[in-house]
């Protein structure tokens, strides 16, 4: 079973440009997050989608957007990038609810892009 | 607001000695724990959870209420276990709109051999 991929592994960006992170969950899974995963700071929570809407949102100025595809696939966009930008940013999937309700609440992550603001 | 500490950013123990990688958390209701780890050049992935109370890669972790802890713990260390540990607390599954993970700063684990 092929787990979650994200595209490109890499990303090198200038300030004030755009970037565009995509993810690409388990096959099955609807929920897809976003976790950003700066030096020291261990991984902060950034979005989560489901069924194609935002459903939850980490403590990120609004110039961290995304949106979820009907194939559940997702990308992240981060507008007028800052230097303190430069992350990991690592996407992850899970299960999907059963008549409403989630039965695990595991995730399973990507393996990562890594963008780099200059 | 929910938290999960981990104190140590680094720790390092010998081959076959004891491991302990700690880990406390806040929160007001009933969470749930786990540990994920990251191996070198792997990507992030779960470890154990707290509700499963099983052992894997001989590792345990016990969820104390009491004290808000969920220590992470083996008894005879091995070289493959080098690697990041981070504790996550997720949220009772029940909880629709609530459902992130928020992880500690994570623990760098090195075993000397």
């Amino acid at each position: 079973e092929a787990g979650v991929t994200q595209s490109p592994t890499h990303l090198i960006k200038t300030r004030g440009q755009q970037a565009t992170l995509r993810c690409s969950p388990i096959s099955g899974h609807t929920s897809v997050y976003w976790y950003q995963q700066a030096l020291g700071l261990g991984l902060q929570f950034l979005l989560w989608y489901d069924e194609g809407e935002e459903r939850n949102r980490g403590n990120f100025p609004p110039r961290f957007s995304g949106r979820q595809f009907p194939n559940y696939s997702s990308e992240l966009n981060v507008n007028a990038l800052e230097l303190e930008d430069s992350a990991l940013y690592l996407c992850a999937s899970s299960s999907p609810r059963v008549a409403g309700k989630l039965l695990d609440n595991e995730q399973f992550f990507g393996p990562g892009t890594r963008l780099t603001v200059l | 607001a929910q938290r999960v500490t981990q104190p140590e950013k680094l720790l390092s123990v010998f081959k076959g000695a004891p491991v302990e990688l700690k880990c406390n958390y806040s929160y007001s209701g009933s969470p749930e724990l786990f540990w994920y780890v990251q191996y070198s050049r792997q990507r992030l992935q779960l470890l154990l959870r707290h509700i499963s109370r099983e052992s894997i890669k001989g590792f345990t972790a016990d969820l104390n209420k009491g004290e808000t802890s969920f220590h992470l713990k083996k008894p005879f260390a091995q070289e493959e276990d080098s690697a990041m540990y981070y504790c996550a607390l997720g949220y009772p599954r029940s909880n629709f709109g609530n459902e992130k993970l928020t992880f500690g700063t994570g623990t760098r684990l090195t075993i000397i051999p």
